[in-house]
């Protein structure tokens, strides 16, 4: 059963504007999430990240939010440009283990 | 970048056949993985290594099997290649300091 869901495979949105992406899990006991972004033909890359503990963090136009109780996590791109056009994979991990689990991606699609 | 190649980058082969594919990093990163991607399904963990001649199986095991002679090498073998083993392979690592993974460009395999 997939523990990382994202049940929102592609999403579209003008240049400028908000994206959100929106990430659950049904396993309590993860307490680190990633967000990676991945380019057709290439590997994904690290983006964002957050820790249990905390419920939002931020880096430049990129905002990560928690909600424990919900299970739910989002990543917001503010403004959104052209080139965050990629796939978005959320995943993760708890500290006791060494696996990480990965949603099945949205495709975001920023229009000019 | 974590200097992560794979090869082969694409290959084609026949059912019944063993297939090797390799992953080699330079950052002397403590664990390596080996992903597979398919559509509706994301990135899934096959295997991991936490060290030379330390591995672990992930969610989809069945069929593969890795070695890791090396720090710097990990190596994934398909026994017998069936068509739903057709993916694109994945190798990551991280040095365990951080949850952050590093991603090679990937394998593209074809089992005929």
């Amino acid at each position: 059963d997939q523990q990382v869901k994202q049940n929102s495979p592609s999403l579209s949105v003008q240049e400028g504007r908000i994206s959100i992406l929106n990430c659950d899990y049904t396993n309590s006991m993860f307490d680190y999430f990633l967000w990676y972004k991945k380019y057709p033909a290439e590997g994904p890359t690290f983006l964002i990240s957050i820790s249990s503990i905390k419920d939002k963090n931020e880096d430049g136009r990129f905002t990560v939010f928690l909600n424990k109780s919900a299970k739910h996590l989002s990543l917001h791109i503010v403004p959104s440009q052209p080139g965050d056009s990629a796939v978005y994979f959320c995943a993760a991990s708890a500290r006791t283990g060494n696996q990480f689990y990965f949603g099945t991606g949205t495709s975001l699609t920023v229009i000019p | 970048d974590a200097g992560i190649t794979q090869s082969p980058r694409h290959k084609v082969t026949e059912t019944g056949t063993p297939v090797t594919l390799r992953c080699h990093q330079t950052e002397n990163h403590r664990y390596m993985y080996w992903y597979r991607q398919d559509p509706g399904h994301g990135l899934r963990l096959i295997h991991y290594s936490y060290g030379v001649k330390d591995t672990d199986k992930g969610e989809v095991s069945d069929g593969y099997s890795v070695s890791r002679s090396k720090t710097e090498d990990f190596l994934l073998t398909l026994e017998s290649a069936t068509s739903s083993q057709t993916s694109v392979y994945f190798c990551a690592t991280t040095d365990g300091s951080s949850y952050e993974q590093y991603f090679g460009p990937g394998t593209r395999l074809t089992v005929t």
